[in-house]
C-alpha cells in the first residue's frame, strides 16, 4: 500500500543550523512523483517540489536542497542556513496512479521551529 | 490572478446539523479534492473530482458528500455533523492529467462541531 513517513514530528533549531526533514514512501508502482508542501504559521499550504520516480538528480533552490534516493525509498529535504520564517510544517507527499486514479497520499508532517 | 477560495474560513456548528462548505478556483481546473488536516494525520482525502458530474470517495468519505455542477466549485456537505468531523478542512485543484500535477490548495476552513 501507498505509504508516506514522517518519522520527526517536530525539529527545533537555532537559526543558521543546517536541517534535513526525512521522508520515507512506499509504494508499488515504478512511475510516481514525490512532492514537498510547506504550511507556514498562516496555514495555507505552499508548493516547493516536485521530483519524478525516473529522475534521481538532486535539486538545489538557494537555501533548499532535496536528496531522492530510490534505494532507500527516501526523499529528504534539507535547509541550509536556516532562519525563523522557514518556521512551519512540512509535508511529503506521493502521486501515483492507482485503480485509474491518482491520489496525493501526505505524511503526517514535521514541524520545525527555527528559534532566533 | 488566479486563485482557490474556501468559505466560511471559521465554522462553528452543532452534532446532527448539515454544513456546506464552500471551495470555488478560477484556474479552471478540472480537479478538485477535499482534505482534512488532523493533527498526527497529515491531510485526509475525503472526496475527489476530475471534472464536472464526476465524484469519488476517498480515504475518509463516511459521512460527506460532494456534488460538481461546474468547473469551478466542489462544495463538501456534512450530512449530519458529529464531534469527529472537526477538523480543519482543506479545498485544492490541479490541471486535468496524471499524478505529476502539483495541486494548489484553499486557505482552508476551520470547522468545528459542539
Amino acid at each position: 500500500a501507498q505509504k508516506v513517513t514522517q518519522a520527526q514530528t517536530e525539529i527545533s533549531v537555532v537559526e543558521k543550523e543546517d536541517v534535513t526533514l526525512d521522508c520515507v514512501y512506499e509504494t508499488r508502482d515504478t512511475t510516481y512523483y514525490l512532492f514537498w508542501y510547506k504550511q507556514p504559521p498562516s496555514g495555507e499550504l505552499v508548493f516547493l517540489i516536485r521530483r519524478n520516480s525516473f529522475d534521481e538528480q538532486n535539486e538545489i533552490s538557494g537555501r533548499y536542497s532535496w536528496n531522492f534516493q530510490k534505494s532507500t525509498s527516501s526523499f529528504n529535504f534539507t535547509i541550509t542556513a536556516s532562519q525563523v520564517v522557514d518556521s512551519a510544517v512540512y509535508f511529503c507527499a506521493l502521486s501515483e496512479v492507482l485503480d485509474s486514479s491518482y491520489k496525493l497520499i501526505f505524511g503526517s508532517g514535521t514541524r520545525l521551529l527555527v528559534r532566533p | 490572478d488566479a486563485e482557490i477560495t474556501q468559505s466560511p474560513r471559521h465554522k462553528i456548528t452543532e452534532t446532527g446539523r448539515q454544513v456546506t462548505l464552500a471551495c470555488h478556483q478560477t484556474w479552471n481546473h478540472n480537479n478538485m479534492f477535499w482534505y482534512r488536516q488532523d493533527l498526527g494525520h497529515g491531510l485526509r482525502l475525503i472526496h475527489y473530482s476530475y471534472g464536472v458530474q464526476d465524484t469519488n470517495k476517498g480515504e475518509v468519505s463516511d459521512g460527506y458528500s460532494v456534488s460538481r455542477s461546474n468547473t469551478e466549485d466542489l462544495p463538501l456537505t456534512l450530512e449530519s455533523a458529529a464531534s469527529s468531523q472537526t477538523s480543519v478542512y482543506f479545498c485544492a485543484s490541479s490541471l486535468a492529467g496524471g499524478p505529476e500535477n502539483e495541486q494548489f490548495f484553499g486557505p482552508g476552513t476551520r470547522l468545528t462541531v459542539l
